[in-house]
């Protein structure tokens, strides 16, 4: 099946500090990815869906300033957590679509201390 | 207001046994269904796609089916082993171009030795 790529698996930052994560395709092209925030025993929250080159489309009561989505190329996703706080600590999942299925990246694993 | 449920949030089964976890809906209407496992601190992994004109879907020790009437489906594992332990998600899909996905908020299941 297809690989999607998420880096960092991990990542522990100060509180107002800024955070970059990046999802790939790696062998094929995605013209649609989507990020996911996942809370401790709870499912996929679906934050936006990113259209390369164009504007990400986000979900309700996601602050897109916040959380901003960049889909640069066909390959590239990037979501940035700006000024991170405490509450924003937590599991993000990127993936991208073929063929009906979708696909996950590893997922990050924030902590905003 | 629309609703996925899956039937209990946690499930233990003893190695051998057949586990059966079950995924309800209200108010959707998927082109169909699909079924991801999921391991601590790691993206989901497709398993099985059901599609709304199918009954019932295998793979290896794997079963699905899926009753549009009832808004139900049923995801079987025969033979479980410790190997099988992991949070299992239900999906519907809301389109056939794999572009909008709802998750069900899983059960995590224990196939104890």
């Amino acid at each position: 099946g297809a690989v999607v790529s998420q880096h960092p698996s991990w990542v522990i930052c100060k509180s107002g500090t800024s955070v970059k994560i990046e999802c790939r395709s790696l062998d094929f092209q995605a013209t649609t990815m989507f990020w996911y925030r996942q809370f401790p025993k709870q499912s996929l929250m679906l934050m936006a869906t990113s259209n390369e080159g164009s504007k990400a489309t986000y979900e309700q009561g996601v602050e897109k300033d916040k959380f901003l989505i960049n889909h640069a190329s066909l390959t590239l996703s990037t979501l940035t957590v700006t000024s991170a706080h405490p509450e924003d600590s937590s599991f993000y999942i990127c993936s991208a679509t073929g063929g009906g299925e979708a696909f996950f990246g590893q997922g990050t694993r924030l902590t905003v201390v | 207001s629309q609703k996925i449920e899956q039937n209990s949030e946690a499930l233990n089964i003893q190695e051998g046994k057949t586990a059966t976890l079950t995924c309800n809906y209200t108010n959707y209407s998927p082109a169909y269904l699909q079924w991801y496992r999921q391991d601590p601190g790691r993206g989901p992994v497709f398993l099985l796609l059901i599609r709304e004109n199918e009954k019932e879907k295998r793979k290896e020790r794997l079963k699905v089916t899926f009753d549009t009437t009832l808004k139900q489906s049923l995801f079987h594992i025969t033979a479980s082993q410790p190997a099988d332990s992991a949070t299992y998600l239900c999906a519907l899909a809301m389109d056939n171009y794999g572009q909008n996905f709802v998750f069900g908020p899983g059960t995590r299941l224990s196939v104890l030795p």
